[in-house]
């Protein structure tokens, strides 16, 4: 069985300040990693991901991956209020293209 | 404008009535997906699809069934036999399977209410 764990929160940070979001994963073979953003009432937003080791930075996001540790992260700098949303992780392993989702993270950023 | 659009938004039916959610495409991607999501839960596949005329069940394929008549249309029924129907239903595309990576986009939902 496929794990994606996530935090359900809520984590509260305020407005500015820098959001860490993290996600671990089970399977070792897990070879992409998404994260989505969804506001409450609304669909899921793809909003960055990664399949290599190391940062990758997309505006105030930064997707980090550590596969040896099995965990991905989601930075979100100088937090805004509009970043207050609930953030899902996706993995796909090796041999499939259906991503298990995570539970989801909430976030609230108050001014 | 490429999309998915999903509808209704909001769709009420009494228990023990088949229902169909609509969900269309023009982004021409090939493999498409039905997910259900519950309050506090993560996204549940449902079926998907990768190409027109075939399906493969998902995770909770129970009670529901679907089509792929066409590239860009996904139809989920809802049938009588789902015990818990009531949820917001989600439906994603994504381009061609056979790349490395398969990001996918989502509609806009449709929020099921079964009494």
């Amino acid at each position: 069985q496929k794990e994606v764990e996530q935090n359900s929160g809520p984590l509260s940070v305020p407005e500015g300040a820098i959001a860490s979001l993290n996600c671990t994963y089970s399977d070792r073979g897990s070879q992409s990693f998404f994260w989505y953003r969804q506001y409450s009432g609304k669909s899921p937003e793809l909003i960055m991901f990664i399949y290599s080791n190391g940062d990758k930075e997309d505006g105030r996001f930064t997707a980090q991956l550590n596969k040896a540790s099995q965990y991905v992260s989601l930075l979100i700098r100088d937090s805004q209020p509009s970043d207050s949303a609930t953030y899902l992780c996706a993995v796909t392993s090796g041999g499939s293209y259906i991503p298990t989702f995570g539970r989801g993270t909430s976030l609230i950023v108050h001014p | 404008d490429g999309g998915i659009t999903q509808s209704p938004k909001y769709l009420f039916r009494k228990e023990g009535q088949n229902v169909t959610l609509s969900c269309e495409q023009n982004l021409n991607h090939d493999a498409m997906y039905w997910y259900r999501q519950d309050p506090g839960q993560g996204l549940r596949l449902i079926y998907y699809s990768q190409i027109v005329n075939d399906f493969q069940k998902g995770d909770i394929a129970e009670g529901y069934s679907v089509s792929r008549e066409k590239k860009e249309s996904f139809p989920l029924t809802v049938t009588s036999a789902q015990k818990n129907p009531t949820a917001f239903y989600l439906c994603a595309s994504s381009i061609v399977p056979t790349r490395s990576i398969h990001e996918q986009y989502f509609g806009p939902g449709t929020r099921l209410t079964v009494t």
